[in-house]
């Protein structure tokens, strides 16, 4: 099966300071990836997209210049937090897709979560 | 935004019971999937079931999607303890912009008892 994994699993950073996840796809190359959100005892909310080599597009409401994201090549993507405050802690879960070919929808893989925590 | 809600939110039951689960969207769809999270863990994907299918199956599950009233279903048969764990359905919506994107509901926490 396909792998997807992050790194790291869990982190704890003082306010002011940034924070970068990475998300690998393991054995297989992600042309897109989605970064996603989830605070507790609640559902996953889409971030971003991420093709690689092109811009992310984020959904409504999030910002860019505070959640960066890079997919510099096939198998990574990295998500970092700018000058992140409490509000920012939350599970942070990416997943990613194989390339298609016409017509062939593909399962997305998530990776096993980033918890942040931010004092 | 959040399009799918699922009932009921929370579900527990004894080893051996089946369990159901429902999922409601409200807008066109290219295909509805089923994942399964474990407390603080990431999501393992259970079943995808695409817009032009009534019913699917996977070992002990079962999906029904009804596209005229914008619902599914998950039936988790012969219920084990190890099925304990939240249960999201996600909708991959119609159209060029949502493709690939998933939006998920809001997810049913089951608890199976030994």
């Amino acid at each position: 099966g396909a792998v997807v994994s992050q790194h790291p699993s869990r982190v704890i950073c003082k306010s002011g300071t940034s924070v970068k996840i990475e998300c690998r796809s393991l054995d297989f190359q992600a042309t897109t990836m989605f970064w996603y959100r989830q605070f507790p005892k609640q559902s996953l909310m889409l971030m971003a997209t991420s093709n690689e080599g092109s811009k992310a597009t984020y959904e409504q409401g999030v910002e860019k210049d505070k959640f960066l994201i890079n997919h510099a090549s096939l198998t990574l993507s990295t998500l970092t937090v700018t000058s992140a405050h409490p509000e920012d802690s939350s599970f942070y879960i990416c997943s990613a897709t194989r390339p298609v070919r016409v017509g062939v929808r593909e399962t997305q893989y998530f990776g096993p979560g980033t918890r942040l925590l931010v004092l | 935004s959040q399009q799918g809600e699922e009932d009921p939110q929370a579900l527990s039951i004894q080893e051996g019971e089946n369990a159901t689960m429902n999922c409601s969207y409200k807008t066109s769809i290219n295909n509805l999937q089923w994942y399964r999270q474990n407390s603080g863990r990431g999501l393992v994907h259970l079943i995808l079931i695409r817009s032009n299918e009534r019913e699917k199956h996977s070992g002990r599950l079962r999906v029904t999607l009804d596209t005229s009233k914008k619902s599914s279903s998950l039936l988790i048969t012969a219920s084990r303890a190890a099925d304990t764990a939240s249960y999201f359905c996600a909708t991959e919506g119609a159209g060029g912009t949502s493709y690939g994107k998933l939006t998920f509901g809001q997810g049913t926490i089951l608890t199976v008892h030994p």
